[in-house]
């Protein structure tokens, strides 16, 4: 199985900062015949399901707002938030859909000072 | 627009039966991969099980021979049925829609469904 390792496991920001999560996987997530990384990044608030944010490494699902980026290549992804606001209070999680089984990071709780 | 929404969510003695549906509406699942994904209280996502467009079912490890995941194209509806359930079992359980064909990102979930298990 696929291993996701986030970091940090929280971060607490400032309004108008920028917040960087970071996922490591255990193997590569990359296929070549198509060359795209099958990590996603998904938000979840309190007592909502999942959103999905990023797919394919870097893609933003449309209606995201653009202060959401995701980047990264070989076995390291980063999800930016710029410009934090009161309501990105949640817990973010990446996704590796490579392989069967699916698997996620632990999560990272963002909280705002 | 796309809907899922799921029921059969209760509470259950350890050892027992549930059976969970998804009701999907906005798309037809047979020609998507449809995902079971499990939240215990207070812990993170995990990912129990998929039903491919074609049909093949996949599990993880955690509840391979006791879950089965099954779809009624008639009535858009997926299912997981649960059996000899045990007290880490206890949590939310979302329907999740991946792609037409592979596992793709979950654009679409449910609200979920809690099932609690009794020891």
């Amino acid at each position: 199985d696929i291993v996701m390792t986030q970091s940090p496991d929280s971060l607490t920001m400032s309004l108008g900062e920028r917040a960087t999560i970071n996922c490591k996987s255990s193997q590569t997530v990359l296929l070549n015949s198509n060359n795209k990384y099958y990590v996603a990044w998904y938000q979840q608030k309190v007592g909502q399901p999942p959103k999905l944010l990023i797919y394919w490494a870097s893609t933003r699902e449309p209606g995201v707002p653009d202060r959401f980026s995701g980047s990264g290549s070989g076995t390291y992804f980063t999800l930016t938030i710029n410009s934090l606001q009161a309501e990105d209070v949640a817990v973010y999680y990446c996704q590796q859909y490579y392989s069967t089984p699916v698997t996620f990071g632990q999560g990272t709780r963002l909280e705002i000072k | 627009e796309v809907q899922l929404v799921e029921s059969g969510g209760d509470l259950v003695q350890s050892g027992g039966s549930l059976r969970l549906s998804c009701a999907v509406s906005g798309f037809t699942i047979n020609t998507m991969y449809m995902n079971w994904v499990r939240q215990a209280p207070g812990k993170g996502l995990e990912w129990v099980s998929v039903i491919y467009a074609g049909g093949d079912t996949f599990y993880a490890d955690s509840v391979r021979g006791r879950f089965i995941i099954s779809r009624d194209n008639s009535k858009n509806t997926l299912f997981l049925q649960m059996n000899s359930l045990r007290a880490v079992d206890t949590a939310v359980y979302y329907c999740a829609s991946g792609y037409p064909t592979s596992m793709g990102p979950f654009d679409y979930w449910g609200q979920g469904a809690l099932v609690t298990v009794s020891s």
